[in-house]
């Protein structure tokens, strides 16, 4: 079985300034990984995913991941928020021989002015 | 193009009575799942279906919950005798599943149903 840990439950950042989520997860066998952002009152919205080749993979929003295998991390950056970046973000796995996605307890992002 | 369709959007019951949530997945999407989002257990999985395959029903919490998936198309989660641990937001999404070429396919989600349990 995969499982995730979201290191932070919680991050203000100022407008403009970088941010960065941290994810860890942790498996027994190749692992696919997926960061979803969640705006209030809304479903999930997939920011972007690394199956295979490339580690660092950019998504929409500005937003890109770094898959680390020796650090067993998929954290999540961007150089320069905006307002409008406020919402919950979820890190989430799964394996090869699985489908089902286990997801971090996600991190909440408050962006002010 | 549409995405994952979820209604109702809200649905406040009382305790012990019947519900019925429904999922409209993306077009051509073989792959269905249901999830449920709750303030103490996060994002769970409850139930995953494949095209015609039986589907895996390893998540769901107890035998009050059911799923069915008509035609391969729309899917109904039905919760039985509802209690108040019930109350949650239950997400659908869809994928193109084993037909996607690559695998996995990402999932895409629809906006949830807010259950109320009172």
């Amino acid at each position: 079985a995969q499982s995730v840990t979201q290191l932070d439950s919680q991050v203000p950042v100022f407008e403009e300034a970088p941010v960065e989520l941290r994810c860890n997860y942790s498996s027994s066998v190749s692992v696919y990984l997926f960061w979803y952002v969640q705006y209030p009152n809304q479903g999930l919205q997939l920011l972007l995913k690394y199956l295979s080749g490339s580690t660092l993979v950019k998504g929409i929003n500005g937003f890109e991941a770094e898959f680390n295998k020796s650090q067993t991390s998929f954290h999540l950056r961007k150089p320069s928020v905006h307002i409008s970046d406020t919402a919950e973000y979820f890190c989430a796995v799964t394996g090869s021989n699985d489908y089902k996605l286990s997801f971090g307890a996600g991190t909440t992002v408050t962006v002010r002015a | 193009g549409a995405g994952v369709s979820q209604s109702p959007s809200n649905k406040v019951t009382e305790k012990g009575k019947d519900v019925e949530l429904r999922c409209d997945p993306i077009s051509g999407h073989t792959a269905l799942y249901w999830y449920r989002q709750s303030l103490g257990q996060g994002l769970e999985f409850l139930i995953y279906f494949q095209g015609n395959s039986a589907p895996d029903k390893s998540g769901l919490p107890s035998d009050r919950f059911s799923a069915e998936r008509t035609g391969g198309s729309v899917s109904t989660l039905t919760i039985q005798r509802t209690q108040q641990e019930d109350s949650a937001v239950y997400l659908c999404a869809s994928s193109l599943g084993l037909a996607g070429g690559s695998w996995p396919s990402p999932q895409y989600f629809g906006p949830g149903t807010r259950l109320t349990v009172l």
